[in-house]
This record gives structure tokens, C-alpha cells and sequence, in this order.
């Protein structure tokens, strides 16, 4: 079974600060994604990594970097935590981008980050 | 229009009904759908996929692809109080780089 694991299941941060959320598979997928996720917008695509070193905007990338210096790690960054990125933060692995059965997208247990 | 359209209800059932879950979705490019279950304070996991029209079952869940009207649905019979949680559907083939497109998500409660 694929398993994606995120570093914190839960994170209290101060406005400001800078936040790193980690997120690691062990199955040898190409792609890698962060979304957040709240009530009434659904899930949302802040980045994501079709290769180490290479990584995409999603639909809300303001405010968010990522790295991706091995194939299995994912992190994410704020760089300056406001209070509007109180969220959920949910990472995601696919095997390769096919168009088929290799898009699914297995999910990490997710990150409720709190910016005080 | 959202390219993905989904009820987000909340739907609420009486233990031992059927329950019909919907998405319909405008990019006929699309061609590989999802459904997902997520329970509270948990990440999504996969239910079930399919990728071509006609219906797919596994145990009490049925899922089900009309490409021509562009309309999925997740079926649950004998629906159990276990199967309350946020249903969300999800669709590939339109995008690049394996991205897929969500719909918002049906919060079902099934009570006893």
C-alpha cells in the first residue's frame, strides 16, 4: 500500500513566522501535490512536482514556496504565516501523469495548521 | 461554470438506505474518474475509480459513468452509520502532469 506521511498532524503558529510542512511517500512516485482544504471551497492546488527539482503552481500559490530536493520528500513553505492560511493542508502522490489509472492520487493524513 | 460540479448537500439518510452521490463535469477531454471518502479531521482516501462508461461495483458501493451526458454518481446500498463522511469526486485526463480536478465534496451523515 502506497503511504504518504506529513510531518505534523497538528501546528500552532504565530503570524509571521516562517512554517514547514513536510510530507514524504515511499512508493516511488514521479508527482507530488499540496493542496488546503476549506469548508465550502473544497480542496485547492497550491503546488506540485512532476520531478525532483521541478515544481508548478497550482491555483493559490501566493504566499506558498516548495521544495523538492529528493524524489520521496515534498515540503511546503510559507514563508511569512498569516492568519488567512489557517487551513488544512493536504499532500497527495500520483505514480506518473498518463491519464489514466497512474493519475490517482493517494493523500497524506493532512496538517490542520492554526496561524495565531 | 466550474469544471467540476458537485452538491456539497449535507445529505442525511436513515441507516439501510441507498444513497446516490453526483458530479457532472463539462470537459469531455476527461476521461478517468474517482471517487474518495474522506472522514473527519482525516485526508481522502480512494474509494473507487473508473475510467470508462458503464458501471463499476465493489461491494455495497457502485460507481457509475454516463460520458455522454457527463454525469458520474456513487451509489451506496444498505448504507451503515461507518459510511458517514465527505464524499468527493474526481476526474483526470483533462490536465497536465496527472492534476486532477475535484468536486467540492457531499457530507453524508447516515444515522441509526
Amino acid at each position: 500500500d502506497v503511504k504518504v506521511t506529513q510531518s505534523s498532524r497538528y501546528l500552532v503558529k504565530r503570524t509571521g513566522e516562517k512554517v514547514f510542512l513536510e510530507c514524504v511517500q515511499d512508493m516511488d512516485h514521479e508527482n507530488m501535490f499540496w493542496y488546503r482544504q476549506d469548508p465550502g471551497l473544497g480542496l485547492r492546488l497550491i503546488y506540485f512536482s512532476y520531478d525532483v527539482k521541478m515544481k508548478e503552481k497550482g491555483d493559490i500559490p501566493e504566499g506558498y514556496s516548495v521544495s523538492r530536493e529528493k524524489k520521496e520528500r515534498f515540503s511546503l513553505i510559507l514563508e511569512s504565516a498569516s492568519t488567512n492560511q489557517t487551513s488544512m493542508y493536504l499532500c497527495a502522490s500520483s505514480l506518473e501523469a498518463l491519464g489514466g489509472s497512474t493519475d490517482t492520487q493517494y493523500f497524506g493524513p493532512g496538517t490542520r495548521l492554526t496561524v495565531l | 461554470q466550474k469544471e467540476v460540479e458537485q452538491d456539497p448537500g449535507p445529505l442525511s439518510v436513515p441507516e439501510g438506505a441507498i444513497v446516490s452521490l453526483n458530479c457532472t463535469y463539462s470537459n469531455s477531454a476527461f476521461q478517468y474518474f474517482m471517487w474518495y471518502r474522506q472522514y473527519s479531521r482525516k485526508g481522502p482516501e480512494l474509494l473507487m475509480y473508473t475510467y470508462s462508461s458503464g458501471n463499476k461495483e465493489d461491494g455495497r458501493f457502485t460507481a457509475q459513468v454516463d460520458k455522454s451526458s457527463k454525469y458520474i454518481s456513487l451509489f451506496i446500498r444498505d448504507s451503515q452509520p461507518s459510511d458517514s463522511a465527505t464524499y468527493l469526486c474526481a476526474i483526470a485526463g483533462g490536465t497536465s502532469y496527472g492534476k486532477l480536478t475535484f468536486g467540492q465534496g457531499t457530507i453524508l451523515t447516515v444515522h441509526p
